[in-house]
C-alpha cells in the first residue's frame, strides 16, 4: 500500500548512543517531516524538508540532524541520545506543501535509559 | 496559551451516544485537520477543513472560520471509534507546517 513507512517500529538507547531512524515515502510528495509526541503535549516539529536537498529546523531541532537522501527518503539521526530523547517520533509527508493533506507514518517508539 | 486548544482532554461515552468534539484556534489558518490515533498506532487523516462541513460514514466535522472553531462528530459511536482524535492547523502565513492540538482521547463502552 502506498504511504509513509518508518523503521523501527521500537528501540531502546543506551544514553550517549547514536541511531538513525529511517523514513521513506512512495507518493511523491516534495515535503517530509518528522515530529516527537511527548504525553500532554502536541505533536512537535522537528525538521522538515519542502523538497530534495532541502532541510529545515522546526519547534525543537536541538540534539537531532536530518538527511532527505532523495525525494522519497528522510531520516533523523540522533548522535548522542538522551533520557529527555524518549518519544514516539512520527514522519509524514505532504504534496502541494500540504494542500491536499498530509500522511503519517506508524511511529517510533524510542526509550533512551 | 496553546494555538489550538481541543475540549474536552477525555471524554466516555456508551455505545450508540453522539459525541462532539471542539477545537478552537487563534491563528490565522489555510487548513484545518482532523487525526485519529488508536492506541499503540499510527496517525490516520480523517478530515481536511478550509470551510463549511465534510461527512464521512458516522464521522461530521464543521468549521467556522469567523469564529476560529471546529467540531468533530460521531453519530452512532461504537467502541472501535475509541481512540486519541487530533485537531491540527495549518498557518495562513504561506508555510506548509501543521500546528497540534493535545488531543481528546475517546473511550467508547458496550
Amino acid at each position: 500500500n502506498a504511504g509513509v513507512t518508518q523503521t523501527p517500529k521500537f528501540q531502546v538507547l543506551k544514553t550517549g548512543q547514536s541511531m538513525t531512524l529511517q523514513c521513506a515515502q512512495d507518493m511523491n510528495h516534495n515535503s517530509m517531516y518528522w515530529y516527537r509526541q511527548d504525553p500532554g503535549m502536541g505533536l512537535r516539529l522537528i525538521y522538515y524538508s519542502a523538497s530534495e536537498g532541502t532541510t529545515d529546523k522546526g519547534e525543537v531541532p536541538n540534539g537531532y540532524n536530518v538527511s532527505r537522501l532523495n525525494k522519497r527518503e528522510f531520516s533523523l539521526r540522533l548522535e548522542s541520545a538522551a533520557p529527555s530523547q524518549t518519544s514516539v517520533y512520527f514522519c509524514a509527508s505532504s504534496g502541494d506543501r500540504g494542500v491536499y493533506g498530509y500522511t503519517f507514518g506508524s511511529g517510533t517508539r524510542l526509550t533512551v535509559v | 496559551k496553546n494555538e489550538v486548544e481541543q475540549s474536552p482532554q477525555n471524554l466516555t461515552a456508551q455505545e450508540g451516544e453522539f459525541i462532539t468534539i471542539n477545537c478552537s484556534y487563534s491563528v490565522g489558518i489555510s487548513a484545518l485537520h482532523w487525526l485519529q490515533q488508536h492506541p499503540g498506532g499510527g496517525i490516520v487523516s480523517l478530515f481536511m477543513l478550509s470551510s463549511g462541513k465534510k461527512k464521512h460514514g458516522r464521522l461530521i466535522a464543521t468549521i467556522n472560520i469567523q469564529e476560529k472553531h471546529s467540531s468533530l462528530h460521531i453519530t452512532a459511536s461504537h467502541p472501535r471509534d475509541s481512540a486519541v482524535y487530533i485537531c491540527a492547523v495549518r498557518s495562513s502565513l504561506g508555510t506548509d507546517k501543521l500546528i497540534f492540538g493535545t488531543g481528546t482521547r475517546l473511550q467508547v463502552f458496550p
